[in-house]
């Protein structure tokens, strides 16, 4: 089975531009869940996604946003980036009713 | 509340030795802990979790302690050996669409 696909691996951004991840979440899995991983703060939640539907929402200003697709794909955008921003984000997915959360790779940003 | 804390931050053992991580959360609505392995360049592996009706699970060389009066938790890695060397996330959740919420990370260095 295949685990979670998180697309790119790799991006370079300039400050006050745009930017939007993929996940596609292992085959099955309905809950689609979005963190970031930075050296200061460590794994924040951004947000979780079921049936296409925001379910839960972490700390983060407005410039964060997702969305989820009916295949359960799901996808974060951030616009107007700022250096701060540059993280590693990563996707989780999960068997709806299921506690068990499976990572994938992650996007490794850098805004410069 | 909704912190978790884990500690040390960094260990070093010998080959073969068992390195201990601990972990302390307050809120009583959790319900699921799991530990997380993550080696550089790498998202977040799912080692083994715990819920709070077991004081103790094994799986493999890790095993899990759970002391639910006094809210915390620890990892314990049996004949550690230097492929175990990453960082170790400890990590706890409610019901529902709750987030995961995680500790700071412990980087493991086993030495040959």
């Amino acid at each position: 089975k295949a685990g979670v696909t998180q697309t790119p691996r790799y991006l370079i951004k300039t400050r006050g531009q745009q930017v939007t991840l993929s996940c596609s979440p292992i085959s099955g899995h309905r809950s689609v869940s979005w963190y970031q991983q930075t050296p200061g703060q460590g794994l924040q939640f951004l947000f979780e996604y079921f049936s296409e539907t925001q379910r839960n929402k972490g700390n983060f200003p407005g410039r964060f946003s997702g969305r989820q697709f009916s295949n359960s794909r799901s996808e974060m955008n951030v616009s107007t980036l700022e250096l701060g921003d540059s993280a590693l984000y990563l996707c989780a997915s999960s068997l709806y009713g299921s506690t068990e959360a499976f990572f994938g790779q992650g996007t490794r940003l850098t805004v410069v | 509340q909704q912190q978790v804390k884990q500690s040390p931050q960094s260990l070093i053992v010998q080959k073969g030795g068992i390195p201990i991580i601990n972990c302390a959360y307050e809120n009583t609505a959790f319900d699921y802990f799991p530990w997380y392995q993550q080696f550089p360049g790498k998202g977040p592996a799912l080692l083994i979790a715990i819920r709070p009706d077991v004081s103790e699970k094994k799986e493999g060389r890790f095993t899990i302690s759970f002391n639910k009066s006094a809210k915390q938790f620890s990892l314990h890695i049996m004949d550690s050996q230097p492929g175990d060397s990453a960082t170790y996330f400890c990590a706890a959740k409610g019901t529902g669409f709750q987030k995961l919420v995680f500790g700071t990370g412990t980087r493991l260095l086993v030495s040959p």
